[in-house]
């Protein structure tokens, strides 16, 4: 069954740094989704990505963050000089269609934990 | 702003039991709410889907039920097993891009 991956499944670095996080969505899907879960808190929201631009964004999602499709299978999250704060799980998830086409099931990845020291 | 609240942090139950979480929200008339399975250090597992025109979901073990009204869906799984331990998202759609707003979760412990 096909199937979301992210790379790394780690990663720690120090604040101020730049980090830049993998994944490769299921490959017949349309619609690309970051979220993030800080450790014992709920998974959040930062952004969705159609058609190569952002489509929505979280108000966590700030000048600090970017989103690419560098090609046709990768989607890249960007966090351009880390704070402690932005420790915490990432998760990439796609789907094959937005909710204005019919409910639509996301399908996330294992996620990259991100530490910040 | 829109909220969604799942009321146990924790539930324990014996095997072969029927487990049952709550999922109430307020400020949203979502058209369909869904149900994620999320175990330890791992992304949301998708399980079930209800719309709001659907009283009652089934599969397999499962059962969701969703009440517009009350602005509650009830996640139940029969004959529990050990392996069923994890925690239990409710999420609704909350921009017309379809990104998700999750509750908390309910972590479910099945004690064999």
């Amino acid at each position: 069954e096909p199937e979301v991956t992210q790379t790394p499944s780690h990663q720690v670095t120090q604040m101020g740094q730049e980090v830049i996080l993998h994944c490769v969505p299921i490959s017949n899907h349309l619609y690309f989704y970051w979220y993030r879960q800080i450790l014992g808190q709920k998974v959040e929201f930062l952004v969705s990505f159609y058609n190569n631009e952002i489509s929505e964004k979280s108000e966590i999602f700030d000048d600090q963050f970017s989103v690419e499709r560098p090609d046709g299978s990768n989607f890249t999250l960007k966090i351009r000089s880390t704070k402690l704060e932005d420790s915490a799980m990432y998760f990439c998830a796609s789907s094959v269609n937005s909710p204005g086409q019919g409910a639509e099931t996301q399908y996330f990845g294992p996620g990259t934990r991100l530490l910040v020291l | 702003s829109q909220k969604i609240e799942q009321n146990s942090e924790a539930l324990n139950i014996q095997e072969g039991k029927t487990a049952t979480l709550t999922c109430n929200y307020t400020n949203y008339s979502p058209a369909y709410l869904q149900w994620y399975r999320q175990d330890p250090g791992r992304g949301p597992v998708f399980l079930l889907l209800i719309r709001e025109n659907e009283k009652e979901k089934r599969k397999e073990r499962l059962k969701v039920t969703f009440d517009t009204t009350l602005k509650q869906s009830l996640f139940h799984i029969t004959a529990s097993q050990p392996a069923d331990s994890a925690t239990y998202l409710c999420a609704l759609v909350g921009g017309s891009q379809g990104n998700l707003i999750f509750g908390k979760g309910t972590k479910l412990s099945v004690k064999p």
